[in-house]
């Protein structure tokens, strides 16, 4: 079975510029969240969908940052303008309906913003 | 709310000897816990979970934990340690209510000495 796909696996970008990432979640899963891991700060929550509808954005950061799920099988996570203090590493995690809750996590994408 | 906390951000052992990870948790509701493990450079790996059923959990590669409601822990342990075990371990928790989203710990690196 496929697991959580994200893309791009590396992304450079200079600040000022838009970074776009992605993720299909597994098949079958209703929720999807997007995670931002620092050295600094952890593992920090950013959005969370549930049946592609957003239900707890409290964990973005600022403006900057969007993110949707216009289907079942695509999210994006969108930082406008990037800054410097954005590198780091994001994950999209899904999960199923049922069961005890367990997400299933992405390889990630390592953001650099020079 | 939930949390949880991760005793030591650094375990040293050496190959072969037991391997224990600490990790409390603090819940108003019966919770799920959780087990992940990060190899660098790659996204979280679900090792274990209680779903309150049997409070020993038998995990892959080796690993099991033991839910004590007394004591609110949830410690990862490994008889023997091989250098493959050398990663970040994470613990998280989730509640049957609300939005039902993991909290994580801060982790813990285990390294491992030949």
């Amino acid at each position: 079975d496929a697991g959580v796909i994200q893309s791009p696996r590396h992304e450079v970008t200079e600040m000022g510029q838009e970074v776009t990432l992605r993720c299909k979640p597994i098949s079958g899963h209703n929720s999807l969240f997007w995670y931002r891991q620092t050295m600094m700060r952890g593992l920090e929550l950013l959005i969370y969908f549930n049946n592609n509808v957003p239900i707890d954005d409290s964990g973005m950061p600022e403006d900057r940052f969007s993110a949707k799920m216009p289907n079942a099988s695509f999210s994006t996570l969108k930082i406008q303008p990037s800054e410097p203090r954005d590198s780091a590493v994001y994950f999209c995690a899904s999960r199923g309906a049922g069961g005890a809750y367990e997400q299933y996590f992405g390889p990630g994408t390592r953001l650099t913003v020079t | 709310a939930q949390s949880v906390t991760q005793l030591g951000s650094h375990v040293s052992v050496s190959e072969g000897a037991l391997v224990l990870l600490r990790c409390n948790y603090s819940s108003s509701v019966p919770p799920y816990l959780f087990w992940y493990v990060q190899y660098p450079n790659q996204g979280l790996q679900l090792l274990l979970k209680y779903t309150s059923a049997a409070t020993l959990v038998k995990g892959i590669n080796g690993f099991e934990a033991e839910f004590k409601k007394s004591e609110t822990s949830f410690h990862l342990t490994k008889p023997s340690a091989h250098m493959s075990d050398a990663a970040e371990y994470f613990c998280a928790v989730s509640v049957n209510t609300g939005r039902r989203a993991l909290t994580f710990g801060s982790g813990t690196r285990l390294q491992v000495q030949p």
